[in-house]
């Protein structure tokens, strides 16, 4: 079946300007995660939904961070008047049983 | 704080070696373990999963060794092969729901 999808693959934008980045996990789960991965750097979380609640968005960096989830399914995660230290590969997860973590292939974010 | 300490950053193995990654928790909530494997340009993918109840796992040429008083686990992967060169992951989590810590990685090479 489908796997967790991503949009924009890339994204190239310049300091200052908004974006938005969207997740389509696994039809079916209703947990959702996203994670950033700085270049040769591990995993950090950003925030986790349970149908379209978040009960823990504790790593979001900033207050320019924020993100919803729509209908139990769609995700998107804004980052407004970006900043160079955001350039990053944001990668989306989803999960239905609580344990596995399906991620998406990411989307890599460039800051200029 | 680091939850999930990995160890080493980076692993150098010839062909046919076995490889070993330590991972090192605190939480004694913790009560799922899970590995992944990430190749470049992709997101990370689960390679095999672990519950405190048991001591070992394994699965093909990956084991999952687990040792609960020590909060210690570690990846074993048997007759490595260069197509295993990826980054490896160790993770942990405390509840059904919410997020996985996540070790920093560890870069293995496996030479020809």
């Amino acid at each position: 079946g489908a796997g967790v999808s991503q949009s924009p693959s890339n994204k190239v934008t310049e300091k200052g300007k908004d974006v938005e980045l969207r997740c389509d996990p696994i039809s079916g789960h209703t947990a959702l995660y996203w994670y950033r991965q700085s270049l040769g750097q591990g995993l950090e979380f950003l925030i986790y939904f349970q149908g379209n609640s978040a009960p823990d968005k504790s790593g979001l960096p900033s207050d320019r961070f924020s993100a919803e989830r729509t209908g139990g399914s769609v995700s998107t995660l804004t980052i407004q008047r970006t900043q160079q230290e955001d350039s990053a590969v944001y990668l989306c997860a989803s999960s239905s049983s609580g344990r596995a973590l399906y991620f998406g292939p990411g989307t890599r974010l460039t800051v200029t | 704080q680091q939850q999930v300490k990995q160890s080493p950053q980076s692993l150098i193995v010839q062909k046919g070696g076995i490889s070993i990654i330590n991972c090192a928790y605190e939480n004694t909530a913790f009560d799922y373990f899970p590995w992944y494997q990430q190749f470049p340009g992709k997101g990370p993918a689960l390679l095999i999963a672990i519950r405190p109840d048991v001591s070992e796992k394994k699965e093909g040429r990956f084991t999952i060794s687990f040792n609960k008083s020590a909060k210690q686990f570690s990846l074993h992967i048997m007759d490595s092969q260069p197509g295993d060169s990826a980054t490896y992951f160790c993770a942990a989590r405390g509840s059904t729901l919410g997020r996985l810590y996540f070790g920093r990685g560890t870069q293995l090479t496996v030479w020809p």
